[in-house]
């Protein structure tokens, strides 16, 4: 089945970027997606990207993706501690007629100041 | 424009009871999906519902079913509650025409089973 790996753990400096790597296996995704989930709280749609794209901007975050090596990043500039949470990468097949998502198990970001 | 909203917010039930927890979706958004969230994980979904219907099923026992009702919002109903089934229950509505595809998360339930 679809798998999508993240790594669990990033530290970065106030005002530095931040680059958070995904990898997918499921070769027919079409959206890939970034959320990110606060302590306590629901999943919050960051961006997405359509599998035929190989960027995309959105102010602070930029999506890169490279669909031969089935991988994907979010690039957060002048990362703020705000931006402490945790982010999942997850991806759309299109294999089916339900929009299910399959997730990463998530990179805990953490902003030091 | 109104958000995805979940009740309750927090429960907890004992091993065997049955539990119901409640979504209601985004304003304009048909489609409900379900997943839950074990601790340190990521979100597994459950199913997803379309015109009242089940379309899409994850990797869950029949325990686990669900209902949609005409307004769109949506019900998860679990059986035979088990320790494992301690989790963050996680709503998302979307627009089944959309292409994006977005799924909008609610806050979750926490279900705690003792």
């Amino acid at each position: 089945g679809e798998d999508v790996e993240q790594s669990l753990f990033l530290s970065v400096r106030e005002g530095d970027s931040s680059v958070i790597n995904c990898t997918y296996t499921d070769s027919s995704s079409t959206y890939l997606y970034w959320y990110k989930q606060e302590p306590g709280a629901g999943l919050q749609l960051l961006t997405y990207i359509f599998s035929n794209m190989d960027m995309k901007q959105d102010q602070r975050l930029t999506v890169l993706l490279n669909k031969k090596d089935k991988h994907l990043s979010l690039r957060i500039a002048d990362t703020q501690t705000g931006d402490s949470a945790i982010y999942f990468c997850a991806e759309k097949g299109s294999s089916g007629s339900a929009r299910q998502l399959t997730f990463g198990s998530g990179t805990q970001l953490t902003v030091l100041p | 424009e109104t958000g995805v909203t979940q009740s309750p917010t927090h429960l907890i039930k004992t091993r065997g009871q049955q539990v119901t927890l409640r979504c209601s979706s985004q304003s304009g958004h048909n489609t409900v999906s379900w997943y839950q969230q074990a601790l340190g994980q990521g979100p597994q979904f459950i199913f997803q519902y379309y015109r009242e219907e089940e379309n899409g099923r994850g990797n869950f026992p029949p325990r686990f079913s669900g209902l949609q009702f005409p307004n769109y919002s949506s019900e998860l109903n679990v059986n035979a509650l088990e320790l494992d089934d301690s989790a963050l229950y996680l709503c998302a509505s979307s627009l089944m025409a959309s292409g994006g595809g977005e799924q909008f998360f609610g806050p979750g339930t926490r279900l705690t089973v003792l």
